[in-house]
């Protein structure tokens, strides 16, 4: 219960394109869902989050679609950018009011120029 | 650059030695939180304090490992006798009490040999 299921494990998306990532969980006890973007070398850097009361958010070119009865949530990058590449971890907290965090495996994201 | 600052960057040790990492956090953050994060997977949450006190630890954390935050500010990572399964990332994140973004550092690469 408490894992986080990520899928899929790389993608390759042509310059332009939509880069699609998605996650699953079970624990409904989950409250908050980052996703986090790394690039090699350096820490997780926070992207975009939602709460499990809102179904879609979006920041610029990214946004979360959220599915509370599917239990499932997605990370959709538009116009996807070569700059973009690097590996791309959705989360859930499972602390309540502190920040323990549990991540999915990871997406390794190339965009082809 | 985060603000967060972590060092040693890399550390290269024998199996069986004690090793020490520090993390410094953005002054006005007062939780901490230690993340291990090992090769093609996501970081895993090992332990956190709220200024000075240490309030929670992983399972993760065996015996071995020893974590202090002296005084609410930088924190010390400490592991002892360590084994070749020691290898990987040790990532230190700030925030303010409150806030849910979590602010990662670059890391602390470990080999053990």
């Amino acid at each position: 219960q408490q894992q986080v299921k990520q899928s899929p494990q790389s993608l390759i998306v042509q310059k332009g394109g939509i880069s699609i990532i998605n996650c699953a969980y079970e624990n409904t006890a989950f409250d908050y869902f980052p996703w986090y973007q790394q690039f090699p070398g350096k820490g997780p850097a926070l992207l975009i989050a939602i709460r499990p009361d809102v179904s879609e958010k979006k920041e610029g070119r990214f946004t979360i679609s959220f599915n509370k009865s599917a239990k499932q949530f997605s990370l959709h990058i538009m116009d996807s950018q070569p700059g973009d590449s690097a590996t791309y971890f959705c989360a859930a907290n499972y602390g309540g009011a502190t920040n323990k965090l549990i991540f999915g495996t990871g997406t390794l994201l190339a965009v082809q120029p | 650059d985060t603000g967060v600052s972590q060092n040693p960057r890399h550390k290269i040790t024998k199996r069986g030695q004690n090793v020490t990492f520090r993390c410094d956090p953005i002054s006005e953050h007062n939780r901490l939180y230690w993340y291990r994060q090992t090769l093609g997977q996501g970081p895993e949450f090992l332990t956190y304090f709220q200024n000075e006190a240490q309030l929670e630890k992983s399972r993760l954390l065996s015996d071995r490992f020893s974590a202090e935050r002296p005084k609410g500010s930088f924190s010390t990572l400490e592991i002892q006798r360590t084994e070749q399964g020691d290898s990987a990332m040790y990532l230190c994140a700030t925030n303010r009490y409150s806030e849910e973004k979590l602010f990662f550092g670059s890391g602390t690469q470990l080999s053990v040999l």
